[in-house]
């Protein structure tokens, strides 16, 4: 079964303060993807990656760092936390290529006060 | 970049009742999936079908690519059907574009 694991499952945060959300995978999958989930507005990509040591930009990328060190690992960083940044988080990741189903992990809700 | 567009918003439906939802996206798809998100937030793979008519267990998706629309047939609904249904749509592009979501409540 392939497992996507994501801590904290819950975090708040002081504005303007620094926020690493961690995600770990045991799947072997070469991508990884950061989305977060805001009413209304569904999925959004944050960041993805298809090999250790590189990331590459999504359709929300803005405030936001990732860092892959390696294939299991991808972090999400949030160096100046804001308001905006309140979501629920998700990792997810896929074999090959995402035509591939997404594995995802079970959410990070944040909320950044 | 890549629109996708899901009707209804939210439905409710009887136990048993068959339910239709809809995705309509904005430009070719090399891949889209189906995807469930449970009441408490997990998210799971229904099916994938870019094309033509899948079938799984009480699904059915149908998606005709030339006209950008793809739909998800649950027959015989049940309670435990309630939750969130997204799609989900990869153009040309490395990774998937999701719609809002049709929220279903399938009550006794």
């Amino acid at each position: 079964e392939a497992a996507v694991t994501q801590s904290p499952r819950s975090k708040v945060a002081v504005t303007g303060g620094k926020v690493t959300l961690s995600c770990h995978q045991t799947n072997n999958h070469d991508y990884m993807y950061w989305y977060r989930q805001d009413t209304g507005h569904g999925l959004r990509l944050i960041h993805y990656s298809y090999v250790a040591d590189s990331t590459e930009k999504g359709d929300i990328p803005d405030g936001y760092k990732a860092s892959r060190p390696s294939q299991e690992n991808f972090s999400l960083i949030l160096e100046l936390a804001s308001l905006s940044q309140t979501a629920v988080y998700f990792c997810a990741s896929s074999d090959k290529s995402s035509a591939e189903t997404l594995y995802f992990g079970s959410g990070t809700r944040l909320t950044v006060l | 970049g890549q629109q996708v567009q899901q009707s209804p918003a939210s439905l409710v439906l009887q136990e048993g009742e068959n339910a239709e939802l809809q995705c309509n996206f904005s430009s070719t798809a090399t891949q889209l999936q189906w995807f469930y998100q449970s009441p408490g937030g997990s998210l799971v793979s229904l099916l994938s079908n870019p094309s033509g008519t899948k079938h799984t267990g009480r699904l059915t998706s149908t998606t005709v690519t030339k006209e950008r629309r793809s739909s998800l047939h649950i027959s015989s609904s049940q309670t435990t059907d309630s939750g969130t249904y997204l799609c989900a749509i990869e153009d040309s592009g490395t990774y998937q574009r999701f719609g809002t979501g049709t929220k279903l409540q399938v009550v006794p």
